[in-house]
């Protein structure tokens, strides 16, 4: 069983439609969750980081975590083809020593 | 701030040749990680830096991957000989400090192919 599970996709929404991007982990000790965007071709990029359980907010972007299940996730509001990308898990221990951990991405495409 | 440069982009090689990759990280970020990203995967911890010591290499095979950083800036990942299964995506990331998290920035990758 892999340490970070996420369901690969692609997934295909009309522009506008809330998006759902989840992932399961298996490690209790992660405390530190971030998602990450990485367009074709590039290198991922910080979308959000959050410690522990909780939500947090940014724009049209929310994340959410819930350690008693072992599952977050991430809501995209408002979806734009902009946000055609592969969006990516990933999380640590609670030291911030260990290096990221991540899944296997979602691809998602954001149809005009 | 200029970002995490890398080179070169895309790299063909023939299997059983050797092939290195160029990192250079934001200026004073003391933590480096080199990561592999097979095609549909997730990014894969190769090897993690704190300034030129190495922190973590458990899941680099060593017996054809080394990594160097010297003076704990420019970092340096050779694969000799290159095998099929290499073709990827290697990702170099850089970070301010090893503890807390700060996001990793990464930069956009050299793409091998082996044939």
């Amino acid at each position: 069983q892999k340490e970070v599970e996420q369901d690969p996709g692609p997934l295909s929404v009309p522009e506008g439609a809330i998006v759902s991007l989840n992932c399961t982990y298996s490690n209790s000790a992660f405390q530190y969750f971030m998602w990450y965007r990485q367009y074709s071709r590039k290198g991922p990029e910080l979308l959000m980081y959050t410690y522990s359980s909780g939500n947090k907010e940014d724009g049209r972007f929310t994340a959410q975590v819930d350690k008693s299940s072992k599952y977050i996730s991430l809501f995209i509001r408002d979806s734009q083809p902009s946000d055609s990308a592969t969006y990516l898990c990933a999380m640590s221990e609670g030291t911030g020593r260990r290096a990221l951990t991540f899944g296997s991405g979602t691809r998602l495409q954001v149809q005009p | 701030e200029a970002g995490v440069a890398q080179s070169p982009r895309y790299k063909i090689i023939e299997k059983r040749q050797s092939v290195a990759f160029w990192c250079n990280p934001i200026s004073g970020h003391a933590t480096l990680y080199w990561y592999q990203q097979i095609l549909g995967q997730g990014p894969k911890l190769l090897i993690q830096f704190q300034n030129n010591g190495v922190v973590d290499d458990s899941q680099l095979p060593k017996d054809r991957f080394s990594a160097e950083r010297l003076k704990g800036v420019d970092s340096t990942l050779k694969i000799q000989p290159a095998k099929l299964e290499d073709s990827a995506v290697y990702l170099c990331a850089s970070r301010l400090g090893p503890m807390g998290n700060y996001g990793y920035t990464f930069g956009s990758g050299t793409r091998l192919t082996v044939v």
